[in-house]
């Protein structure tokens, strides 16, 4: 079975600073990641997303991540955090083919708070 | 991008009554989803479709069904409400192939639901 470890419920870091939210998976072959961020009352939004390829990928908002096979990992890093960046930020993982596909996997989220 | 609505945004229902939310998206999207999200659990997916007419299981289906009457709607249905089932509920489109199996999936704005 597939799941998604977020090892850190709540991050707090000055704004400026660089950040890195971790992401860990558990699945046989490589998966298809996705890093999603949620505002306060607002749905999930799209950040970035890994397929194949290189392993690191780029998103919006300067957001990246890299996914390491050897770790399995897929952590999401910005170089310097603004206070609008505070939200919670979910990893998911969905696999291909099986029953059910395109279906996503979601981590229990980790929330980041910027202190300005 | 998907536009996904969602209604009502707020609900207050009593144990024993039944409760229908509702989601709409406008971009022909044949895959939906329906998840909640409760804390420490992240999202957990309840109900999906692949297209009008259709609905499969999810993770947690019990106490629920799902509706599909078109490609744009898809309602998620509690016949007997129980105070277990308050939540926030989210519905999500995609238009992944089946064959190909990587959905990116967009989110609405979400449901809160109290059951008393």
């Amino acid at each position: 079975a597939q799941s998604v470890t977020q090892p850190d419920a709540r991050v707090t870091v000055s704004e400026g600073a660089s950040l890195q939210l971790r992401c860990k998976y558990s699945y046989s072959a490589t998966p298809y990641l996705f890093w999603y961020v949620q505002y306060p009352r607002q749905g999930l939004q799209l950040l970035l997303k890994y397929y194949s390829g290189d392993p690191v990928v780029q998103g919006v908002n300067s957001f990246e991540a890299e996914f390491s096979k050897s770790n399995s990992s897929f952590h999401l890093q910005k170089a310097s955090v603004h206070w609008s960046d505070s939200a919670v930020y979910f990893c998911a993982l969905s696999i291909f083919g099986g029953s059910a596909l395109g279906r996503l996997h979601f981590g229990a989220g980790t929330q980041l708070i910027v202190i300005p | 991008e998907a536009a996904v609505t969602q209604s009502p945004r707020n609900k207050v229902a009593v144990t024993g009554g039944k409760v229908t939310l509702s989601c709409n998206q406008t971009n022909n999207h044949n895959n939906m989803y329906w998840y909640r999200q409760d804390t420490g659990h992240g999202l957990r997916l309840i109900h999906y479709s692949y297209g009008a007419g259709s609905t499969e299981k999810g993770d947690i289906p019990d106490g629920y069904k799902a509706s599909r009457p078109s490609q744009e709607n898809f309602s998620l249905i509690l016949e007997l409400a129980t105070p277990s089932q308050t939540s926030v509920y989210f519905c999500a489109s995609g238009d992944a192939a089946p064959a190909w199996g990587i959905d990116t999936q967009y989110f609405g704005p979400g449901t809160r639901l109290l059951v008393l």
